[in-house]
């Protein structure tokens, strides 16, 4: 099945920090999307980008389709954007395959 | 927007007991329902893909027995863990696709510890 994986696994930042978050992927992907998951498991769609880029606030993504490249970008950090932030492929089946993560601590 | 709410958030249950994880999709229809499992510090694993009025395809690995799946109406989904044991102390995660917009909803999250 598809890979997807995602770099790094572990981010420390101070807060105002910018930085950016990669995701690889194995295979042709019809959706691509972005998760922020909070220290209490809810799952907070961030972006849908199977291609091209989008910006949303402090966020924005960009997804590289024909180079299976996916990446995030947070400007300008806040506490409130610790969390682990997850990339989930769909296949064409349905199913949304979640890459293995990038866990974020912005510290004051 | 889309809300999806599963219960109960956490539940503690003894060994060789059933437990049962409620999906609900509250503003929109979903006749395909996932369910994921994640252990700590992992990431989501998707354990079946739930169907709407029909049996759910479970992924390799998952044992269809042990973690029964129904999915009567287009917007209840219910996982079942039979006879748990202390090795199926995890988060469960549920997540609803929409049928107009195909978008993907997710619930809060179970909390199980199997004592």
């Amino acid at each position: 099945g598809i890979q997807v994986e995602q770099s790094p696994p572990d981010l420390i930042l101070q807060e105002g920090a910018n930085s950016t978050l990669r995701c690889n992927f194995s295979d042709s992907v019809n959706n691509l999307q972005w998760f922020h998951q909070n220290p209490w498991g809810q799952l907070i769609n961030l972006f849908y980008i199977p291609s091209g880029t989008k910006q949303n606030g402090r966020l924005s993504a960009t997804t590289v389709a024909t180079e299976r490249y996916s990446l995030l970008y947070i400007s300008s950090s806040q506490t409130t954007d610790s969390g682990v932030y997850f990339c989930a492929l769909n296949t064409g089946f349905q199913k949304l395959v979640f890459g293995t993560g990038t866990r974020l601590l912005v510290s004051p | 927007g889309a809300v999806v709410s599963q219960h109960p958030s956490r539940v503690i249950c003894k060994s060789g007991t059933s437990v049962k994880i409620e999906c609900r999709s509250l503003d929109f229809q979903a006749t395909t329902m996932f369910w994921y499992r994640q252990f700590p510090k992992q990431s989501l694993m998707l354990m079946a893909t739930s169907n709407e009025g029909s049996k759910a395809t479970y992924e390799q690995g998952v044992e269809k027995d042990k973690f029964l799946i129904n999915h009567a109406s287009l917007t209840l989904s219910t996982l079942t863990v039979t006879s748990a044991h202390p090795e199926d102390s995890s988060f469960y995660i549920c997540s609803a696709r929409d049928d107009d917009s195909y978008g993907y909803t997710f619930g809060s999250g179970t909390r199980l510890t199997v004592v």
